[in-house]
């Protein structure tokens, strides 16, 4: 079935590093790749999205790459801040979105 | 405008009891989903559904398990008889438009159901 793989699993970084996460994706039919954020004991919010008719797209400090022919895509966090510290989730689009299993991002001060 | 509502957030049950979870979308939102997140894990999806119609539900067990989204009202998740393993975080999330291949998916804050 189809599946999304996200690395890696926890990431620890100093406040103003960078940080990114990779995913890769099963179904080539695949053309709509959101990024969501889960703070702790809330629900998942959008903060970017990419489809697949673009390579790269950027919001402020948040970037997110798409690689079709290799099924990869990324999101990267420039700067980072502790408030960006909480747990990011990749997926593919469609009525059954398909999640990563998460990767919880630490920021230390 | 009010976002995803969900209720109750949290809630206990002994083995063998029924839980049933809401879900009002947000306004005018038409498509409804249910997802479930095991303590550390992803949120897996479970059924997807519009009004007085159940979508898809490949990913909810065939057993104990049901999904209704009725014409007037919120949508109910009810498990009964539940078991320890049903015990994780419940989220629904809702779409404006059917999604297909694209678009976001406004979620709840999540009901975290405790199977004691």
């Amino acid at each position: 079935g189809e599946n999304v793989e996200q690395h890696p699993s926890t990431l620890s970084v100093q406040e103003g590093d960078s940080a990114v996460i990779k995913c890769t994706y099963s179904d080539s039919a695949s053309n709509y790749f959101p990024w969501y954020k889960q703070e702790l004991g809330k629900g998942p919010q959008l903060i970017i999205d990419i489809r697949s008719n673009v390579g790269e797209k950027k919001d402020q400090r948040i970037a997110v790459t798409l690689n079709k022919t290799a099924k990869h895509f990324s999101l990267h966090i420039t700067e980072t801040q502790p408030e960006d510290s909480a747990v990011y989730f990749c997926a593919t689009g469609g009525f059954k979105t398909i999640f990563g299993a998460g990767t919880r991002l630490f920021v230390k001060a | 405008n009010a976002g995803v509502m969900q209720n109750p957030r949290h809630l206990v049950r002994r083995r063998g009891q029924e839980a049933r979870l809401r879900c009002s979308p947000m306004k005018g939102h038409s498509h409804v989903y249910w997802y479930r997140q095991l303590p550390e894990e992803g949120l897996k999806f479970m059924v997807y559904l519009q009004k007085e119609n159940i979508i898809d539900e490949s990913g909810m067990p065939k057993e104990r398990f049901s999904a209704e989204f009725p014409k007037e009202g919120p949508s109910i998740l009810r498990i009964q008889q539940v078991v320890r393993g049903d015990s994780a975080a419940y989220f629904c999330a809702s779409s404006l438009h059917s999604l297909e291949n694209t678009g976001e998916l406004f979620f709840g804050e999540g009901s975290r159901l405790t199977v004691l």
